[in-house]
C-alpha cells in the first residue's frame, strides 16, 4: 500500500527566504506526482505535475523535483512571500487513477 | 480554474437521514473523484468514476454510494448519515484530452457537512 509522508508538518520562515518542502513515498512504481496548495477553507489548487519520466518541473518561483528510485520529491520556493502562506500537499498516482496524498506541510511566511 | 461546482457547499443534517452531495463539471473530463478531508487523516478517497456508470471504491467507501449517469455529474450519497461522516468533502476531476494537462487533477471548493 502506497504511503506518502511530508516533512516538516509545519514551517515558519521570514519573508524572502528560499525554502524546501519534502515529500517521500514508499512505492516507487508511480505514474506521476502532483503538488497542490490549499488555503484555509478552500479547495486544492494544482501547482506542478511531474510525470514519472521527468526529473523536475518549474513554474515561476516554484521548482519541483522527482527522484523516483529513492521515493522522494521536493518543492523549492524561491524568495518566499507572505502570500505563499498555505498548506502544501503532495500526491502520487500509481497504476490506477487514484491519488494518494500526504498530510501536508503548513507554511507560514512572516513579513 | 477548472469548471467544477459542488452543491450544497454547507449542510447540517441529523443522524440517520440520507444526504446527497452533487459534483458538476463543465470540462468533459473522464475521471471524477470524491475525497473527504479530516484533521489528522488528510485527504482520503471515497469513490471514483472512470466513465458514465463506471465507478469503483476508494479506501473509505463504507457508508457511501455514488452514481454517475452523465459525464458532467457525480453524486455522493450518505445512505444514513452518522456523526463520523462529519467532514469536508471534495470533488475532483481529471482526464482531459489536452496532452499537457490531461493527467492533472483539479479540485472543487468543497462541501462542509455536519451530522448532528
Amino acid at each position: 500500500k502506497q504511503e506518502v509522508t511530508q516533512i516538516p508538518a509545519a514551517l515558519s520562515v521570514p519573508e524572502g527566504e528560499n525554502l524546501v518542502l519534502n515529500c517521500s513515498f514508499t512505492d516507487s512504481a508511480i505514474y506521476n506526482l502532483q503538488w497542490f496548495r490549499q488555503d484555509p477553507g478552500k479547495g486544492l489548487t494544482s501547482l506542478l505535475l511531474i510525470q514519472s519520466s521527468q526529473r523536475e518541473q518549474t513554474s515561476g518561483r516554484l521548482n519541483a523535483s522527482l527522484d523516483k528510485s529513492s521515493g522522494r520529491s521536493t518543492l523549492y520556493i524561491a524568495a518566499s512571500q507572505p502570500g505563499d502562506s498555505a498548506t502544501y500537499l503532495c500526491a502520487v498516482r500509481g497504476g490506477s487513477e487514484k491519488l494518494v496524498f500526504g498530510k501536508g506541510t503548513k507554511l507560514t511566511v512572516n513579513p | 480554474d477548472a469548471g467544477i461546482t459542488q452543491s450544497p457547499r454547507h449542510k447540517v443534517t441529523e443522524t440517520g437521514t440520507p444526504v446527497t452531495l452533487r459534483c458538476h463539471q463543465t470540462e468533459n473530463h473522464r475521471y471524477m473523484y470524491w475525497y473527504r478531508q479530516d484533521p489528522g487523516h488528510g485527504l482520503r478517497l471515497i469513490h471514483y468514476s472512470y466513465g458514465v456508470k463506471d465507478t469503483d471504491k476508494g479506501e473509505v467507501s463504507d457508508g457511501y454510494s455514488v452514481s454517475r449517469s452523465k459525464t458532467e455529474d457525480f453524486l455522493l450519497t450518505l445512505e444514513s448519515a452518522t456523526s463520523s461522516q462529519t467532514s469536508v468533502y471534495f470533488c475532483a476531476i481529471s482526464g482531459s484530452f489536452d496532452r499537457e494537462t490531461g493527467n492533472t487533477i483539479y479540485f472543487g471548493e468543497g462541501s462542509w457537512l455536519t451530522v448532528v
